[in-house]
């Protein structure tokens, strides 16, 4: 079955730090993929999403491109700020938004910015 | 509403006890799904609902576990004589048809 594969956390970084969160996927067939965000607190919020090879995700300065060939969906922000600490998921569906077999999700980053 | 609502936000049973969760979904969205996120796991995808029908029900974890919607509008989750391990977090979703799901608070569920 499909699955989603991200790195463990916490991951502690000063403030403007470049970040990267590390996603892998299996999947069969073209899925849509999603990064979540979870701000403490609060509920899961949509961050990005691809839908199709190469496409590139980007909101709030943070980015993800769809990587087939590596089955991959990194995120990345050049300069990360302290309202950024929250927990990040990374997740695929095999439609749009999810469908009848609703969103597969890793297990979750937890990311902490440090002033 | 504004957003998807749960209710309780948090529950605390004793083991055996029967358990219901409350989902109301944004105003509109035909489209109604269940999570739950055990300690240090991802979401655990449950049961989906395109307005009172389910479709597929296997994602269940037992048949302790049932799940009914009301048109397009609230659904309840229902744990039947419940087990420690069924101590997690429930999400809640809607989204108007299979677009972006919106996500309610979630109901944290404690079985002693």
């Amino acid at each position: 079955g499909d699955s989603v594969t991200q790195m463990e956390g916490p991951v502690t970084l000063s403030e403007e730090a470049f970040l990267t969160i590390n996603c892998t996927y299996t999947a069969t067939g073209y899925p849509s993929l999603f990064w979540y965000v979870q701000y403490p607190g609060e509920g899961l919020q949509l961050l990005l999403k691809a839908t199709k090879a190469d496409d590139k995700g980007s909101n709030k300065g943070f980015e993800a491109t769809y990587r087939k060939e590596t089955t991959s969906f990194h995120l990345e922000k050049g300069s990360v700020q302290v309202s950024d600490s929250a927990v990040y998921f990374c997740a695929l569906s095999d439609q749009s938004g999810g469908g009848a077999d609703g969103l597969t999700f890793g297990k979750g980053t937890h990311l902490i910015i440090q002033p | 509403g504004a957003g998807v609502s749960q209710s309780p936000s948090n529950k605390v049973t004793e083991k055996g006890k029967d358990v219901e969760l409350r989902c109301d979904p944004i105003s509109g969205h035909t489209a109604l799904y269940w999570y739950r996120q055990r300690l240090g796991q991802g979401l655990e995808f449950l049961i989906y609902f395109q307005g009172n029908s389910a479709p597929d029900k296997s994602g269940l974890p037992s048949d302790r576990f049932s799940a009914e919607r009301t048109g397009e509008s609230v659904s309840t989750l229902t744990i039947q004589r419940t087990q420690q391990e069924d101590s997690a977090v429930y999400l809640c979703a809607s989204s108007f048809y299979d677009n972006e799901q919106f996500f309610g608070p979630g109901t944290r569920l404690t079985v002693l």
